[in-house]
């Protein structure tokens, strides 16, 4: 069983470019959940699915953040017109069913660096 | 309200010590308490869980101390070793989502 995979491992933009990144939960888990992690700070929660519907989406910190889910499976963020304080690791994870106090699997993430 | 404070930043302990992480809160709607260990370049992961009704959680050499009317909860790693050297995190859970602490990073010298 393949744990949660996140792609690219690393991505360095210019500011003002787009970026999407890419989270494969693990197989058969219905929630996935996207979070950021800045140098020296926690898990910022960002927004999770229930399936492929988004229920919360205020953690996006701004309209130039979006994500989607398709199948069950996939997700993708995409951050718009990048900026350097953008620049942290996004992860992603999923658990089994949907509620935080189910155990969530994490993903290595994704390091983004905006220059 | 939603926040989850976490101490210290950072931790330097020997083998064979203890280590004492602490985290304070205040939202009383908190009611899941679960601890996350990260290694370097890798993704969290759950290390061991409270519920606010227990006031302790002990699995191996890792103790979770709950007090509910302080609005404080605590890690404690007995006997530590350098393969316990990662980030933790605490985290609190409130309708659907985790609220992490800010992490501290643990390095236990041999």
């Amino acid at each position: 069983g393949a744990g949660v995979s996140q792609s690219p491992s690393n991505k360095v933009t210019e500011k003002g470019k787009d970026v999407e990144l890419r989270c494969d939960p693990i197989s058969g888990h219905t929630a996935l959940y996207w979070y950021r992690q800045s140098l020296g700070q926690g898990l910022e929660f960002l927004i999770y699915f229930q399936g492929n519907s988004a229920p919360d989406k205020s953690g996006l910190p701004s309209d130039r953040f979006s994500a989607e889910r398709t199948g069950g499976s996939v997700s993708t963020l995409t951050i718009q017109r990048t900026q350097q304080e953008d620049s942290a690791v996004y992860l992603c994870a999923s658990s089994l069913v949907f509620t935080a106090k189910n155990i969530q699997y994490f993903g290595a993430g994704t390091r983004l660096s905006v220059l | 309200q939603q926040q989850v404070k976490q101490s210290p930043q950072s931790l330097i302990v020997q083998k064979g010590g203890i280590s004492i992480i602490n985290c304070a809160y205040e939202n009383t709607a908190f009611d899941y308490f679960p601890w996350y260990q990260q290694f370097p370049g890798k993704g969290p992961a759950l290390l061991i869980a409270i519920r606010p009704d227990v006031s302790e959680k002990k699995e191996g050499r890792f103790t979770i101390s709950f007090n509910k009317s302080a609005k404080q909860f605590s890690l404690h790693i007995m006997d530590s070793q350098p393969g316990d050297s990662a980030t933790y995190f605490c985290a609190a859970h409130n309708t659907d989502k985790l609220i992490f602490g800010t992490g501290t990073r643990l390095q236990v010298f041999p």
